[in-house]
């Protein structure tokens, strides 16, 4: 049973660029939510998707935008990057029937 | 708003010694908890969660936590840590099922041999 798979695992872009990150959530699973965590912190929580609708948002600038796929798989979007945006961004799943997010091994985002 | 504190930003301990992670949240009605660890370039795996009942909670790899009302409290515990406990542990909570689960900022667990 594949988990929750996060593409590409790492990635280096420059300074005002754009960026797309992909998450396939585990099978059964139909909510998805983006966390971001910064070299020596916690994750904190970016937003959350379920019925392709985002359903609840962290403090986090429109930079960060997002969308969820009828197949449950998501993406997130940040545009013009900034070198405060570079840390591992982390994919979570998880089901209506019982409380247990999986996580994804993460996006390793850079921005020089 | 909801927040967690870990108060310790690295614990040593030595190979077959017990372990206690301390974890401390703040939240008005009955949160829902957690403790996920992350090795090194990895996602976070989750190692017991509580929602409600017993207060002793098991989890894997021989983990469990309590939890205290009263001290707002829910410190994860081992009797007897491996070298590969060595990680990164994070205890978190959220509201209810469905919500954001909030982070707090990580106790990095070195192992002695």
């Amino acid at each position: 049973d594949a988990g929750v798979t996060q593409s590409p695992t790492h990635l280096i872009k420059t300074r005002g660029q754009q960026v797309t990150l992909r998450c396939s959530p585990k099978s059964g699973h139909d909510t998805v939510s983006w966390y971001q965590q910064a070299l020596g912190q916690g994750p904190q929580f970016i937003f959350q998707y379920y019925e392709e609708e985002e359903r609840q948002r962290g403090n986090f600038p429109d930079r960060f935008s997002g969308h969820q796929f009828p197949n449950y798989s998501s993406e997130l979007n940040v545009n013009a990057l900034l070198l405060g945006d570079s840390a591992l961004y982390l994919c979570a799943s998880s089901d209506r029937f019982g409380y247990g997010y999986t996580f994804g091994s993460g996006t390793r985002l850079t921005v020089v | 708003a909801q927040s967690v504190t870990q108060p310790d930003i690295h614990i040593t301990v030595s190979e077959g010694a017990s372990l206690e992670l301390r974890c401390n949240y703040s939240y008005g009605a009955t949160p829902y908890l957690f403790w996920y660890v992350q090795s090194p370039g990895q996602g976070l795996q989750l190692l017991l969660k509580y929602f409600s009942g017993d207060t002793l909670v098991q989890g894997i790899k021989g983990f469990e936590a309590e939890f205290k009302r009263s001290q707002s409290s829910f410190n994860l515990r081992k009797p007897s840590v491996h070298w590969s406990d060595a990680a990164e542990y994070f205890c978190a909570v959220a509201s209810n099922r469905d919500d954001k689960i909030i982070f707090g900022k990580g106790t990095r667990l070195h192992i002695l041999p």
